[in-house]
């Protein structure tokens, strides 16, 4: 397996603008996290989806934010209307359960608002 | 919310000496996993300790937990420039969320 994919690598957008970041967790994990990472904040879960299912998306930073897992196979992360507040890296993750392995992550895409 | 702490935030050694970083969490947890991040890349998993285990080795890495304490240790003995990297506690208190702490900076000097 390639691991966790994750696309695009780095996204430069202007204030206002929708930002879709994807992803494609390992095949037969059924778990599937997203995280932003910022120097001030650290890594923030945002949200995570079991069996495409979002169980908990507590850490989602407002309604601009939102996520989806249609399938096994893919999730996105859209933001709109994106502002300058929304530069970071996302990363995705994925792991198989149950509870308490090893996450695999993507490389991550560093957005970037102008 | 994050769980855990690491401390120190910076941490810079010279080659062949140990590196020790620690974390302290908030709650209770069911295992703790140590994370390394280089540069630009994403997380990745180094070792994994259970709530009932009090410590672990993995080849220079050797972790301990001390759940009355919240917190854990990570120790890389003889360290290497390619060491040098982020490293990051994460912790899974409410089922599967790993909360990740907000990470020691580790420097190896050749």
């Amino acid at each position: 397996d390639a691991g966790v994919i994750q696309s695009p690598r780095h996204e430069v957008t202007e204030m206002g603008q929708e930002v879709t970041l994807r992803c494609k967790p390992i095949s037969g994990h059924d778990y599937l996290f997203w995280y932003r990472q910022t120097m001030m904040r650290g890594l923030e879960l945002l949200i995570y989806f079991n069996n495409n299912v979002p169980i908990d998306d507590s850490g989602m930073p407002e309604d601009r934010f939102s996520a989806k897992m249609p399938n096994a196979s893919f999730s996105t992360l859209k933001i709109q209307p994106s502002e300058p507040r929304d530069s970071a890296v996302y990363f995705c993750a994925s792991l198989q359960g149950p509870p308490g392995t090893e996450a695999f992550f993507g490389q991550g895409t560093r957005l970037t608002v102008v | 919310s994050q769980q855990g702490e690491e401390d120190p935030q910076a941490l810079s050694i010279q080659e062949g000496e140990n590196a020790t970083m620690n974390c302290s969490y908030k709650t209770s947890i069911n295992n703790l996993q140590w994370y390394r991040q280089n540069s630009g890349r994403g997380l990745v998993h180094l070792i994994l300790i259970r709530s009932n285990e009090r410590e672990k080795h993995s080849g220079r890495l050797r972790v301990t937990l001390d759940t009355s304490k919240k917190s854990s240790s990570l120790l890389i003995t003889a360290s290497r420039a390619a060491d040098t990297a982020s490293y990051f506690c994460a912790t899974d208190a409410w089922g599967n969320q790993f909360y990740f702490g907000t990470g020691t900076s580790l420097t190896v000097i050749p």
